[in-house]
């Protein structure tokens, strides 16, 4: 069945330090794809998406590329502020059958980022 | 409402009893769903619901978990003889619509969550 797998965490980061959170899938077709975070105390929400291959999701300096060729949409930020200290999970939903819209989570990584 | 509530945010219970968690979606959004947030298991799908119907319920892991969901707003997720297995933060999300392949608005607004501890 259709899976995602992310880097284990924590990351611990300096602030302004550079951050890559590998994600990597496994489907059939063409899913679509995203990045949800969910901050201490909060609930999940939607950080980025992309829906086609080679499509770049960005938001709040973060961005990740659709990449069919690896089944990678790996996360990035250029400098990380202490604000970003967050769980991060990669998602997928399938795009055919009965599951269209069910998203599919990895485990979520942790990023602790120190000032 | 504004966004997605859940309750209780805490739940705390005896093994063997039952449970119903509630969730109040956006107004407006037809598709509901449930997951279960494990440690060490990430977020596991549960069931969706359009409108008041389930399609799916293919991540309800046995028979003693079942859903319902009324006028199309309000859902009831209940755990009957609950099993300390049963111990993790049940989401529920709601959106506009459900993804019916690329380029569809599927993002899914989340709940905080419900946290059952069974003892």
């Amino acid at each position: 069945g259709d899976s995602v797998t992310q880097m284990e965490g924590p990351v611990t980061l300096s602030e302004e330090a550079f951050l890559t959170i590998n994600c990597t899938y496994t489907a059939t077709g063409y899913p679509s794809l995203f990045w949800y975070v969910q901050y201490p105390g909060e609930g999940l929400q939607l950080l980025l998406k992309a829906t086609k291959a080679d499509d770049k999701g960005s938001n709040k300096g973060f961005e990740a590329t659709y990449r069919k060729e690896t089944t990678s949409f790996h996360l990035e930020k250029g400098s990380v502020q202490v604000s970003d200290s967050a769980v991060y999970f990669c998602a997928l939903t399938p795009n055919y059958g009965g599951s269209q819209g069910n998203l599919i989570f990895g485990k979520g990584t942790k990023l602790s980022v120190k000032p | 409402g504004a966004g997605v509530s859940q309750s209780p945010s805490n739940k705390v219970t005896e093994k063997g009893k039952d449970v119903e968690l509630r969730c109040d979606p956006i107004s407006g959004h037809t598709a509901l769903y449930w997951y279960r947030q494990s440690l060490g298991q990430g977020l596991e799908f549960l069931i969706y619901f359009q409108g008041n119907s389930a399609p799916d319920k293919s991540g309800l892991p046995s028979d003693r978990f079942s859903a319902e969901r009324t006028g199309g707003s309000v859902s009831t997720l209940t755990i009957q003889r609950t099993q300390q297995e049963d111990s993790a933060v049940y989401l529920c999300a709601s959106s506009s619509d459900r993804g019916q392949g690329a380029g569809m608005n599927t993002e899914a607004f989340f709940g905080q969550g419900t946290r059952l501890t069974v003892v």
